[in-house]
């Protein structure tokens, strides 16, 4: 049972590169969503989706895109890193019913 | 956006110890989630509660929802090393992916 994977776990970036964090899941989850995760800060929402086409900001979107074209993908996008998205990156997905979110098992970012 | 206060912000116990943390909100909450995150892994739920006063158990866990949909308490009774991690609370008011509201997490640490 894979459930909700991330690719990678680990990047290191030079701040101005670009790169997408895959996430996929295999439950046919309509709702998927992106978090950060920053020391004393708890889980922050980026972007999240309730279906395939749909896609909403959360609480810190800025320097980040996503889209989701299948059920099963979500992916994040970085168009020009910088230093303050060094992070932890947490892809969720639920079906909705009681809102119950599964987390992958994240993606270490570290932009210098 | 809502906002849930959790604490306490770190616990320094014994092995053997009970332990008890809990989230309050000023805004009303459908349903509390606790989850428990283990170092370099994802949030894994714990337990779910959907009712005003429901006290639910899985194993030594029990948490509640709180009468008054404001709050909610989880406790851990007679603590292991393998309880060591950080605990989130999260709270859904409906509406959506995005509904979903993290507390900054308890650091549970478990002194020899």
């Amino acid at each position: 049972n894979a459930g909700v994977t991330q690719t990678p776990k680990f990047q290191v970036l030079k701040t101005g590169q670009s790169m997408t964090l895959q996430c996929a899941q295999d439950m046919n989850h309509e709702y998927m969503s992106w978090y950060r995760q920053d020391p004393g800060m708890g889980l922050r929402l980026i972007h999240y989706s309730v279906g395939a086409g749909i896609t909403d900001q959360g609480e810190v979107p800025n320097g980040y895109n996503v889209s989701r074209s299948t059920t099963e993908d979500f992916p994040l996008r970085l168009l020009s890193a910088a230093p303050s998205q060094t992070s932890v990156y947490f892809c969720a997905s639920s079906s909705g019913l009681k809102n119950i979110q599964y987390f992958g098992a994240g993606t270490r970012l570290s932009v210098l | 956006g809502q906002q849930l206060n959790q604490s306490p912000q770190s616990m320094f116990i014994q092995e053997g110890e009970d332990v008890s943390m809990n989230c309050t909100s000023s805004s009303i909450f459908n349903t509390w989630l606790w989850y428990k995150q283990d170092p370099g892994e994802g949030p894994v739920l714990l337990i779910a509660l959907y009712k005003a006063g429901e006290l639910t158990s899985n194993g030594r866990l029990t948490a509640q929802f709180g009468i008054t949909r404001k709050d909610s308490f989880l406790n851990i009774s007679a603590s292991i090393p393998s309880d060591v991690g950080i605990y989130f609370c999260a709270g859904y008011s409906g509406g959506g992916a995005d509904g979903l509201t993290f507390g900054k997490g308890t650091h549970l640490i478990i002194q020899p």
